[in-house]
């Protein structure tokens, strides 16, 4: 069964707009976490954010937010204020196990095409 | 912030012959090393998790044979791709998570730049 669920496999914003990326998981675990990576055309992955299944509240790293629902069992990526390098992949990714446990790994979502127009 | 580098960002290679792919972590210990591999227009699927000094745990359908992966120290995993195929091509990225109480480096967040390998 899939664990992790990306829906939108494209998705158009103008510039300063926000923009919502969903994701979904499906876990038996209590203990998780799940998080946000950006892939640039470079290939490079670069953390967005990360929610742990614990926080109470939700996650925020400067515009990117993430708008955590447990009991849906979705996290989703919320960008404020969209820039043109903002252009990029976007996957999410969910962590089984708590943190620091060392044979924990991660599964990858199949990704969303963000791109920001003027 | 903790960073991971990874070298080469691209390599062509003959056939046939071998190629090593290195990820360091360059300002914190990596006790634990991920190898991953990205197909084109997909997602990143992982191939093996190394532990600093001891082997590597292959993820189902990854032949060990064919990606050796060596965790000699803690800021250094290689993963080499031995007698390569053209099918072998691909966009290979490492990640790097310590053990220590920082939580960023605690929780996998940090990728290197990855490579792309281009078997003719």
């Amino acid at each position: 069964a899939q664990k992790i669920t990306q829906t939108q496999p494209g998705m158009f914003v103008q510039e300063k707009e926000a923009v919502t990326l969903d994701c979904t998981y499906d876990t038996s675990d209590q203990s998780y976490g799940l998080f946000w990576y950006k892939q640039p055309s470079s290939g490079e992955m670069i953390f967005l954010i990360y929610q742990g299944s614990y926080d109470e509240q939700n996650a925020t790293e400067g515009r990117y937010s993430l708008n955590f629902q447990k009991a849906r069992k979705s996290a989703n990526l919320v960008i404020s204020a969209s820039q043109l390098g903002d252009s990029a992949m976007y996957f999410c990714a969910m962590r089984e196990g708590p943190r620091g446990f060392n044979t924990d790994k991660l599964i990858f979502g199949t990704g969303t095409r963000l791109q920001v127009f003027p | 912030g903790a960073v991971v580098s990874q070298h080469p960002s691209r390599v062509i290679c003959k056939s046939g012959t071998s190629v090593k792919i290195e990820c360091r972590s360059l300002d914190f210990q990596a006790t634990t090393m991920f190898w991953y591999r990205q197909f084109p227009k997909k997602s990143l699927m992982l191939m093996a998790t190394s532990n600093e000094g001891s082997k590597a745990t292959y993820e189902q359908g990854v032949e060990k044979d064919k990606f050796l992966i060596n965790h000699a120290s803690l800021t250094l995993s290689t993963l080499t791709v031995t007698s390569a195929h053209p099918e072998d091509s691909s966009f290979y990225i490492c990640s790097a998570r310590g053990g220590g109480l920082d939580v960023r480096e605690n929780t996998e967040a940090f990728f290197g730049q990855g490579t792309r390998l281009t078997v003719v």
